[in-house]
């Protein structure tokens, strides 16, 4: 199948600071791709939808100036966590969309875990 | 997408068929079943998805009931690494013109294969 990475895969920073997690599709093209975020013991709540080259699609409930989305290019996705706070703590997880690809299209990361103190 | 219904959790022992099941009674004519498994603290990886006949390939088998309100996901000689969060997920074709290509987690059920 295809490989999507995510860096870091871990970071651990002061509350109020902002930090840049990179999702990237390696050996395709990716139009469409996902961020969700888990909480402990809980399922993926998807965040928002980008596709290349557009504004990212928030869902419900999601804060679109404290999670700033940027799809500038076909194989890379950067969200941004601004001014993180402790509550913001979570496992963040990027897929992206194979659009070459019919039913099993979508790939999942392998997840960024970001811890706020 | 049609909601679907999964134990919490069940075991294994190692080396036997894991059978998992779900049920999504409201599911409509062109949603699709999926399913995925989550590893601790790794990404989601799919495993097989069907419409209405069952199917197999290299990782499991999927039974899908005929009047598709239910399905089984058969994991024929669990191992250890088989230890994960199982979700089933029914979503419309994605090329449909009516669905999105979006995946809406459960909770789905947690798997512990046991030695």
């Amino acid at each position: 199948g295809a490989v999507v990475s995510q860096h870091p895969s871990r970071v651990i920073c002061k509350s109020g600071t902002s930090v840049k997690i990179e999702c990237r599709s390696l050996d395709f093209q990716a139009t469409t791709m996902f961020w969700y975020r888990q909480f402990p013991k809980q399922s993926l709540m998807l965040m928002a939808t980008s596709n290349e080259g557009s504004k990212a699609t928030y869902e419900q409930g999601v804060e679109k100036d404290k999670f700033l989305i940027n799809h500038a290019s076909l194989t890379l996705s950067t969200l941004t966590v601004t001014s993180a706070h402790p509550e913001d703590s979570s496992f963040y997880i990027c897929s992206a969309r194979d659009p070459s690809r019919t039913y099993n299209e979508q790939f999942f990361g392998p997840g960024t875990r970001l811890t706020v103190l | 997408d049609a909601k679907t219904t999964q134990p919490t959790s069940m075991d294994c022992a190692e080396g036997r068929a894991a059978n998992l099941p779900c049920n999504h009674s409201t599911i409509s004519g062109n949603e699709y079943v999926y399913w995925y498994r989550q590893i601790h603290s790794q990404g989601p990886q799919y495993i097989i998805h069907g419409l209405k006949n069952n199917e197999t390939n290299e990782m499991a088998s999927l039974i899908i009931t005929e009047d598709r309100k239910s399905s089984t996901l058969i994991l024929p000689h669990a191992t250890l690494r088989d230890t994960a969060v199982y979700y089933c997920i029914v979503r419309v074709f994605p090329y449909s013109g009516a669905g999105s290509y979006q995946l809406t987690f459960g909770k789905g059920t947690k798997l512990s294969v046991i030695p």
